[in-house]
């Protein structure tokens, strides 16, 4: 099926640890974003990314670092994992800038321990 | 600062009967939103949106009304579905900036 593939789907991190959230998409789309979803929040924009070699910092990008060398894949980078990054991601792709037409991956469920 | 609030958490219905979700928001320069809906262990989905230009927008069994003095929007679905059970959220931009999303509601249509 055609979308929006994330992995992992579940990962245990220790605190001070590093990992990269792969994201992939396979609709050509320009627009991605990672949020994140704190328990009985919303979605929060970290980074997001207008096409292949743009990227901006959306609402927390603070511990976080993007990379979109191309137009598929937009890696999410967890340098130095914090407590505080436990949380559900996710990763959508957009034919257009409101999301009226965004895919959503199922998420990566994170806990930092 | 919560800019876009969705004030119950939850809400059970009825089958057949009306869902009424509420979101209200503070920043007057939002000029367009959206709903989506979540399903466990999914992402959201797009399901509806509205300009600040209308204060109605319908699409099948989904309406939404916007009420741009009270800083308010409402999506009904009529009539709702055992299926219709998930979480909403509502999401706002202004110029066709970031989207703002609220908290969530956790719909439950009881057959």
């Amino acid at each position: 099926n055609a979308g929006v593939t994330q992995t992992p789907k579940f990962r245990i991190l220790k605190i001070g640890q590093s990992m990269t959230l792969q994201c992939t998409q396979d609709m050509n789309h320009n627009y991605m974003y990672w949020y994140r979803q704190d328990p009985g929040m919303g979605l929060k924009l970290i980074y997001y990314s207008v096409g292949a070699g743009i990227t901006d910092k959306g609402e927390v990008p603070n511990g976080y670092n993007v990379s979109r060398s191309t137009t598929e894949d937009f890696p999410l980078r967890l340098e130095l994992a914090a407590p505080s990054q436990t949380s559900v991601y996710f990763c959508a792709s957009s034919a257009n800038r409101g999301l009226t037409e965004a895919f959503f991956g199922q998420g990566t469920r994170l806990t930092v321990v | 600062d919560q800019q876009v609030k969705q004030n119950s958490p939850s809400l059970s219905v009825q089958e057949g009967r009306i869902s009424i979700l509420n979101c209200d928001y503070t920043n007057s320069m939002f000029d367009y939103f959206l709903w989506f809906k979540k399903y466990p262990a999914e992402g959201p989905t797009f399901l509806i949106s509205i300009s600040s230009i209308k204060d109605k927008n319908e699409d099948g069994r989904f309406t939404v009304f916007l009420n741009k003095s009270a800083k308010h929007l409402s999506l009904h679905i009529v009539p709702s579905q055992p299926g219709d059970s998930a979480v909403y959220f509502c999401a706002a931009s202004a110029q066709g900036g970031k989207l703002i999303f609220g908290q969530g509601t956790e719909l439950s249509v009881k057959p």
